[in-house]
């Protein structure tokens, strides 16, 4: 079944360290997408890319970076410059660069501080 | 800029009672408008859409919602609950032309036995 798979499930993060949070698809969608998740704040945008080798920072790109080398893969990295990094971060996926088409989700990978 | 709202934090309902969830929204040109559920610790996944035409739009798990355009609304209603609908629900917008899609901060709906 084609889905979005992101990984791991749960990572600790110690001070000072980069983490990278991996988001893989295989529904062969152009747009992808990395979202951060509290509780009582809905989704905020942290990045997101149309095509291959391109990406645009959304609300809250800051202390965050990403790459988009495959159009399959959107890796994010929390860097040390990320001074509030718990959460749960949900990456998605949407096809084309169309802006009626619903997004898929892969199932979250929460993140929190050691 | 579009937004939206979602009043309504928590919804606590009994077995098999009629619900509604509220969204509204600002935007001042043409929207498109989603509702998704997310069950713990997981994504979020598509109830509905409304895209154009009919105002009215059914889902999946018996779901619908009403899209009001001079209420810039689009609640989503359900006539019986079940124990498995309580999730939170997220409605979302997003702006013709525009990639960028602005969700809610979600209903969370508690299902009584």
């Amino acid at each position: 079944d084609g889905g979005i798979t992101q990984s791991p499930k749960y990572l600790f993060r110690k001070e000072g360290q980069n983490v990278t949070l991996s988001c893989e698809q295989n529904l062969n969608h152009d747009a992808m997408y990395w979202y951060r998740q509290d509780p009582g704040q809905g989704l905020r945008l942290i990045y997101y890319s149309q095509i291959v080798n391109d990406f645009q920072k959304g609300d809250i790109a800051e202390g965050y970076s990403v790459s988009r080398e495959k159009k399959e893969s959107f890796p994010l990295t929390v860097t040390s410059a990320q001074k509030n990094p718990t959460a749960f971060y949900l990456c998605a996926s949407s096809e084309g660069q169309v802006t009626n088409q619903p997004q898929h989700f892969g199932d979250g990978t929460r993140l929190s501080i050691l | 800029a579009q937004s939206v709202t979602q009043l309504d934090s928590q919804v606590p309902v009994f077995e098999e009672a009629p619900v509604e969830l509220r969204c509204n929204y600002s935007s001042s040109v043409s929207v498109y408008l989603f509702w998704y559920v997310q069950y713990p610790n997981q994504g979020l996944q598509l109830l509905l859409k409304y895209l154009s035409g009919s105002t009215l739009v059914k889902g999946i798990n018996g779901f619908e919602a009403e899209f009001n355009k001079s209420q810039t609304s689009f609640h989503l209603r359900k006539p019986s609950v079940h124990i498995s609908d309580t999730a939170e629900y997220f409605c979302a917008v997003t702006e013709g032309g525009y990639q960028k899609v602005t969700f809610g901060t979600g209903t969370k709906l508690q299902v009584i036995p």
